[in-house]
């Protein structure tokens, strides 16, 4: 299986500041069409997961362009570039290049 | 409007077995696989399982194989998640999520809302 490994695994954040959050994959999530099969999404307390980012840098239909995915190969960052209240959650990457499909462990954004 | 709606809240005891349904309406229901995807209490997100409405085909996380059995209805657009064998390790909130077959990647834009199940003696 696919290895995903998020850092940090918690964020204290004060509104209107930047946020950044790494994800590490155990192999390449790189295809040789340039697709990178990484995507994003978002939890937010009591709620589902929503879909922020697929392809490691498409946002999502509705999602706002602060929030912003990139990277390629094993590395990649989601980055919120103006912190709102609500955008605490609970983030997670999670690779869909092969079954099954896995998610690294979460992290946690809160605001201060 | 795209929905998924799962069928309510289980409590069941240990080596008992529980049945999840995930009801998708507002899209067509052959155009976007169903996942199965589980959340332990304070853990994070683990897939499960797919399975392809148009032909029933379903594959399944090494982890659960042998336990777990998808299934569709396409004529009420439902699919079901059967899980047996239950232990204090299933309890968890599980999630079914669409994914459109003819994308280029795999990814969940719809979920539905969770259903607990809750094992205990």
């Amino acid at each position: 299986d696919i290895v995903v490994t998020q850092s940090p695994l918690s964020l204290s954040v004060t509104p209107g500041a930047a946020a950044s959050i790494s994800c590490r994959s155990s192999q390449s999530l790189l295809q040789t069409n340039g697709n990178n099969h990484l995507d994003w999404y978002v939890q937010k307390p009591g709620r589902s997961p929503q879909l922020l980012i697929y392809l490691g840098s498409n946002r999502a239909s509705g999602v706002p362009d602060r929030f912003s995915g990139s990277g390629s190969g094993t590395d990649f960052t989601l980055k919120i570039s103006r912190v709102e209240a609500d955008d605490v959650g609970l983030y997670y990457c999670m690779q869909a290049l092969q079954i099954p499909w896995t998610f690294g462990q979460g992290t946690k954004v809160e605001i201060q | 409007q795209v929905q998924l709606v799962q069928s309510g809240a289980e409590v069941k005891k240990p080596g008992a077995s529980v049945k999840v349904s995930c009801k998708a309406s507002g899209y067509t229901f052959a155009t976007y696989y169903i996942h199965w995807v589980r959340q332990a209490p304070g853990q994070g997100l683990e897939w499960m399982a797919l399975i392809d409405p148009r032909n029933a085909w379903a594959d399944y996380a090494q982890k659960f194989r042998g336990r777990v059995t998808l299934t569709r209805d396409a004529s009420t657009t439902t699919v079901y998640m059967d899980l047996n064998y239950l232990t204090s390790d299933d309890t968890a909130i599980y999630y079914c999520a669409r994914d459109e077959i003819s994308a280029e990647t795999h990814n969940f834009d719809y979920w539905g809302q969770g259903t607990l199940v809750t094992v205990s003696p």
